[in-house]
């Protein structure tokens, strides 16, 4: 089982250029979200998606899109990126909805640098 | 908003060795989930053990279990037998909301960093 899979793995980026982190998951979830992780900290809500055409904002949005077409995919779009947006991102799911309290899936997570 | 909050930014032990990290929380919900995850220097999230608010037994994996005080909104972990593989931090995370879905995502503590020594 592949489970969440996230590409890349690391990435370099310069000032506003932008770019796409890719997440896809193959259990059918429902339920799929982004997280930032800075040094010292947890990891932080971006965005999430309860179904496919359904999408919205977490604790720390700004900078980011998302879109949800399929159930499997839920890419990350950082249109300028900004240093401040150098961090480690998780994309994670979960299935029968997240109101059953399911542990969600992680994936191994993308090291992102903005110089 | 939920907050979460663990105390413990390091900690050692010897291998073999019974070691808590403490974990609390501030929420005004009455049904949630509590969860400890860890992440080894290989980054990846893996769950150790989950929590039901509405049950009061404690949940235990092997030799993982929790201390779940509701009502002192604490929920520790506690790592028997400590081995070199446990090494790694060790994130505290609510899931609340449960109302509406629980579409809010965790909300995760700042980490503690467990060092197993050999």
């Amino acid at each position: 089982n592949a489970g969440v899979t996230q590409t890349p793995k690391f990435q370099v980026l310069k000032t506003g250029q932008s770019m796409t982190l890719q997440c896809a998951q193959d259990m059918n979830h429902e339920y799929m979200s982004w997280y930032r992780q800075d040094p010292g900290m947890g990891l932080r809500l971006i965005h999430y998606s309860v179904g496919a055409g359904i999408t919205d904002q977490g604790e720390v949005p700004n900078g980011y899109n998302v879109s949800r077409s399929t159930t499997e995919d839920f890419p990350l779009r950082l249109l300028s990126a900004a240093p401040s947006q150098t961090s480690v991102y998780f994309c994670a799911s979960s299935g029968t909805g997240q109101g059953a309290g399911q542990p969600q899936h992680f994936g191994d997570g993308t090291r992102l640098s903005i110089l | 908003a939920q907050t979460v909050t663990q105390s413990q930014p390091e900690m050692s032990v010897q291998e073999a060795e019974t070691v808590t990290l403490s974990c609390t929380y501030d929420t005004s919900e009455n049904n949630y989930y509590l969860f400890w995850y860890k992440q080894p220097p290989s980054r990846q999230m893996i769950l150790v053990i989950r929590q039901e608010a509405y049950k009061q037994q404690n949940a235990t994996e092997n030799r993982f279990s929790v201390n779940f005080q509701k009502a002192a909104k604490s929920f520790s972990l506690k790592i028997s037998d400590s081995q070199l593989g446990d090494t790694a931090m060790y994130f505290c995370a609510f899931l609340g909301g449960l109302s509406g879905g629980g579409a809010d995502g965790l909300t995760f503590g700042k980490g503690t960093h467990l060092i197993i020594q050999p």
